[in-house]
């Protein structure tokens, strides 16, 4: 079963307008993490931003928040004010438990678009 | 300024040839991570490595193996390449677990096309 979903392969937004990429996830485990990934045409992995299971709050990041609705198994990423430099692969990513190590499973991806 | 770096951006192997892709970090990390990339299918985890000489199988070990005999660096091995091993490969690292959040910090990638 799928661990992590994203149901958008593809999305597109005006410049400046803001735009939600969904992120569904599935685990029993009480404690885990929440990445999210930008992947740019150049092909690194640039890390944007990172919910805790037991945060209270929304993470925020500049430009990019966490929408984090725990209940759901939900952690969607929200992005104010498109840029044209935001056109890019975007992954959503959980790490379960805590162990010295973390093994990440991540998401098919969601690829933005931002149109002038 | 954090770095993880990998032997080549491109290679292109022939079925049944020994391959061996490199991946240095200069971030004194205990874990690193190798990922094949393949459209629709996100990140998928090979191996990782949280010391060295230890090494743990990921979802899709079967074909590879791995090698780390220096905390700062982490080999893939294709040990008889397969044109379905066509694919992109990233290396990451992180620090353990504790505490804080710790993201994984990834190379440029290595695209390896198997004729």
């Amino acid at each position: 079963a799928q661990k992590i979903t994203q149901t958008q392969p593809g999305m597109f937004v005006q410049e400046k307008e803001a735009v939600t990429l969904d992120c569904t996830y599935d685990t029993s485990d009480p404690s885990y993490g929440l990445f999210w990934y930008k992947q740019p045409s150049s092909g690194e992995m640039i890390f944007l931003i990172y919910q805790g299971s037991y945060d209270q709050q929304n993470a925020t990041e500049g430009r990019y928040s966490l929408n984090f609705q725990k209940a759901r198994k939900s952690a969607n990423l929200v992005i104010s004010a498109s840029q044209l430099g935001d056109s890019a692969m975007y992954f959503c990513a959980m790490r379960e438990g805590t162990t010295s190590y973390d093994k990440v499973i991540f998401g098919p991806g969601t690829s933005l678009s931002v149109i002038p | 300024d954090v770095k993880v770096t990998q032997s080549s951006r491109y290679l292109v192997k022939r079925t049944g040839e020994k391959v061996f892709l490199e991946c240095v970090q200069d971030m004194d990390h205990e874990n690193m991570f190798w990922y094949r990339q393949d459209p629709g299918l996100g990140l998928r985890l090979i191996y990782f490595s949280y010391d060295v000489k230890m090494k743990e199988k990921g979802d899709i070990p079967e074909g590879y193996s791995v090698s780390r005999e220096k905390k700062e660096r982490f080999s893939l091995i294709l040990e008889s390449a397969s044109t379905n091993q066509t694919s992109m490969y990233l290396c990451a690292s992180s620090r353990p677990v504790g505490g804080t959040y710790n993201e994984q910090f990834f190379g440029p990638g290595t695209r390896l096309t198997v004729l």
